[in-house]
C-alpha cells in the first residue's frame, strides 16, 4: 500500500542551525501539506501547496520557513534558524485532490537544543 | 475561521464495551469534510472515518460509526466492542471544500485508554 514517507524520524538541531525535512508523498498525490504538532499539543496547519506553489499558510508560517518540490518527488520544508519553540512533530500529508483524504507520514521529531 | 472543540480531554472504556467521542465545530461553510484520526504512541496521524457534509447518512467502518448532526454541528464517534488497539488519541478534525487546497482544522483530542 502506497505511503507517504518522512525522514529523518528525529533530529536534533541546534538553536540558530538550518534544519531541512524530507517527504515523499504518493506518488500519484497533487496536494502536500504541512503540519506540526507541539508535545501535548493539537495538530497546526502549516502550510499547503499544489501546482508548484504555495496556495495557502498560515500565520505560524512566517519567514524562517520555505517549502520546495525541487524533483518531482520529494517535499522539504525548511526552517532557516531554529529556535526553541521550534521542537515539535512535523507531519507531511498528501492528498490525490481536494476531495479524498489526506495520508499522514509518520512524522519527524525536530528538538532544538 | 474554522473551529474544532473535543470536550473530552480523557476517556476510558473496558475491553469489549462502547464509547462515544464527542466532537463539535464551527464552520461558515456549506460544503465540508469531517474525519476522525487516531494517533496511537508512535505518533502517526492514522484515518480512522470520514464524513461528506452533504450525506445525510452517517459513516460506519467497521467497529466505527459516527453520529453526525449538521445542524448542531455535532460529529461524534462511537466505538463498539473496544479493543486494547484502540488505546491512541483521537482527533477530529474539519476541511472546506473551499479554496485551492483542503488544510484541516484538528480539534485538541481525546485521549481514550482501553482497559481489561
Amino acid at each position: 500500500e502506497p505511503e507517504v514517507t518522512q525522514t529523518p524520524s528525529h533530529q536534533v538541531t541546534q538553536m540558530g542551525q538550518e534544519v531541512i525535512l524530507r517527504c515523499v508523498p504518493i506518488s500519484n498525490h497533487l496536494y502536500f501539506y504541512w503540519y506540526r504538532q507541539i508535545l501535548g499539543q493539537k495538530v497546526e496547519f502549516l502550510v499547503s501547496f499544489y501546482n508548484n506553489e504555495i496556495s495557502e499558510k498560515s500565520e505560524i508560517f512566517d519567514d524562517q520557513f520555505s517549502v520546495e518540490r525541487p524533483d518531482g518527488s520529494n517535499f522539504t520544508l525548511k526552517i532557516r534558524s531554529t529556535k526553541l519553540e521550534d521542537s515539535a512533530m512535523y507531519f507531511c500529508a498528501s492528498q490525490r485532490d481536494r476531495f479524498t483524504e489526506a495520508f499522514f507520514g509518520q512524522g519527524t521529531r525536530l528538538t532544538v537544543v | 475561521a474554522q473551529t474544532v472543540t473535543q470536550s473530552q480531554p480523557e476517556m476510558s472504556v473496558q475491553e469489549a464495551e462502547t464509547v462515544t467521542l464527542s466532537c463539535t465545530y464551527d464552520t461558515s461553510e456549506n460544503n465540508y469534510y469531517l474525519f476522525w484520526y487516531k494517533q496511537p504512541p508512535s505518533r502517526q496521524m492514522i484515518l480512522v472515518i470520514r464524513q461528506e457534509a452533504y450525506k445525510q447518512q452517517n459513516a460506519t467502518e467497521n467497529r466505527f460509526s459516527v453520529n453526525f448532526q449538521k445542524a448542531a454541528k455535532s460529529f461524534s464517534l462511537k466505538i463498539s466492542d473496544s479493543q486494547l488497539g484502540d488505546t491512541a488519541m483521537y482527533f477530529c478534525a474539519l476541511s472546506s471544500r473551499a479554496g485551492t487546497a483542503s488544510k484541516l482544522t484538528f480539534g485538541t483530542g481525546t485521549r481514550l485508554q482501553v482497559t481489561l
